[in-house]
């Protein structure tokens, strides 16, 4: 079975501190896509970070990075510079190649940063 | 930039009625999703929906389900009778172009409350 889990279902965080989201993810397919989704209060999920599973390097947008471990089936999200606008649910997700578009989610994490 | 939208953001029903969630998708998008997220659970896929067909369901998505796509910009979800465990948030993605591991993008959610 596919599955997502999301251990931490609640974390928070001093402004401008680091902090990482943990994500493990069971698939038997080699080829895959990972996300991570944003989603502040009564507003819409956002892309934060995708990783394609053949690439062994790590995204990285702006203050948001990712740690991939493939043998380890590791997808952790790390926000370095935390600001009060990082305030959110955040998903993980991920998607096979072959024969499907559906995502499969995790629970997510609700992540405060605190002023 | 384009979002997709979702109405409305609120629904509250007795058992037993039907309920339509409407979505628009971006405007150039050619594939559409709902998902759903039952309180505390995993975000779940329901259905992928192109060229005016269902092209993928999940076993959820049995015929108390219907999705539609009414005219050029509307995506709806129908659900004929609803039971208590309907009571989830329901989210509405899009996606350019159908490859796989695509981005979707999600609109903000319809919560609807099976009373």
């Amino acid at each position: 079975a596919q599955t997502v889990t999301q251990s931490q279902p609640e974390m928070s965080v001093q402004e401008a501190e680091t902090v990482t989201l943990s994500c493990t993810y069971d698939t038997s397919e080699s080829n895959y896509y990972l996300f991570w989704y944003k989603q502040p209060p009564s507003r819409q999920m956002i892309l934060v970070i995708r990783q394609e599973a053949y690439k062994q390097q790590n995204a990285t947008e702006n203050r948001f990075s990712v740690n991939f471990q493939k043998a380890a089936k590791s997808f952790s999200l790390k926000i370095s510079d935390s600001q009060l606008g990082d305030t959110a649910m955040y998903f993980c997700a991920f998607t096979v190649t072959s024969g499907t578009y559906k995502y499969i989610f995790g629970t997510g994490t609700r992540l405060k940063v605190l002023a | 930039e384009p979002e997709v939208t979702q109405t409305p953001s609120h629904q509250v029903t007795q058992m037993g009625q039907e309920v339509i969630l409407r979505c628009v998708p971006i405007s150039n998008h050619l594939y559409f999703y709902w998902y759903r997220q039952i309180l505390g659970q995993k975000v779940e896929f329901l259905v992928s929906f192109y060229n005016n067909e269902i092209s993928e369901k999940s076993e959820i998505f049995d015929d108390q389900f219907s999705v539609e796509r009414p005219d050029g910009s509307n995506f709806t979800l129908k659900i004929r009778s609803t039971k208590l465990e309907d009571s989830a948030m329901y989210f509405c993605a899009s996606s350019e172009a159908g490859i796989k591991g695509e981005t979707q993008y999600f609109g903000p959610g319809t919560r609807l409350l099976v009373l």
